[in-house]
């Protein structure tokens, strides 16, 4: 079974659109989450660590279920220069961060 | 701002050969890791490294994988004996206490022909 798992993509979406990306994780002692965003060929760069109570950081929102061990990402009012993969990552235990395969967005004019 | 240094950003190898990649963390970072990502796979989680010693490792980081900082600045990945499924970007990358955001570098992209 898959540690994380990420919507396959891609998502092909207008300037100005709202668009989610979900994802699961397999073990329940999970402790810290977030999502990064990859740029084609580039490394990973957080864009925001995800919290119980779900957090906000302009046009992104961030939600953790715990019951359900699921996180997702919203983007409203997507831009261009939103297209990029996001991955979903998850800490277990120790210091090692685990990563879903990504969900690719296109966002276009 | 800071950021972490990898090199060199490509590196071309026969099978067999020994390759070390090469990465500075952010100074006053004390965990450095590295990770590997496949071309159109993941990023996998190769090992940490805490205290000059190796803190945690996956099943991927068996006895051709080796890490050293040799000075204060320097955080290496050495591969003994590459093997074409070793073809892959390398990214190196440090926290400040291990929980906090990491920093990734740009990555090192090593092709094992």
């Amino acid at each position: 079974r898959k540690e994380v798992e990420q919507d396959p993509g891609p998502f092909n979406v207008p300037e100005g659109a709202t668009v989610a990306f979900n994802c699961t994780y397999s073990n329940s002692a999970s402790q810290s989450f977030f999502w990064y965003r990859q740029d084609c060929r580039k490394e990973p760069k957080l864009l925001m660590s995800v919290y119980s109570s779900g957090n906000e950081d302009g046009r992104f929102t961030a939600q953790l279920n715990r019951a359900s061990q699921y996180i997702s990402l919203l983007i409203r009012d997507s831009k261009l220069s939103d297209s990029a993969t996001y991955l979903c990552v998850v800490k277990v235990r120790g210091t090692a961060l685990i990563f879903g395969k990504g969900t690719t967005l296109s966002v276009s004019s | 701002e800071p950021e972490v240094t990898q090199t060199p950003s490509h590196q071309v190898t026969q099978m067999g050969q020994e390759v070390i990649l090469r990465c500075v963390p952010i100074s006053n970072h004390l965990y450095f890791y590295w990770y590997r990502q496949i071309l159109g796979q993941k990023v996998e989680f190769l090992v940490s490294f805490y205290n000059n010693e190796i803190s945690e490792k996956s099943e991927i980081f068996d006895d051709q994988f080796s890490v050293e900082r040799p000075d204060g600045s320097n955080f290496t990945l050495k591969i003994r004996s590459t093997k074409l499924e070793d073809s892959a970007m390398y990214f190196c990358a440090s926290t400040s206490d291990g929980g906090a955001e990491a920093f990734f570098g740009q990555g090192t992209r090593l092709t094992v022909v």
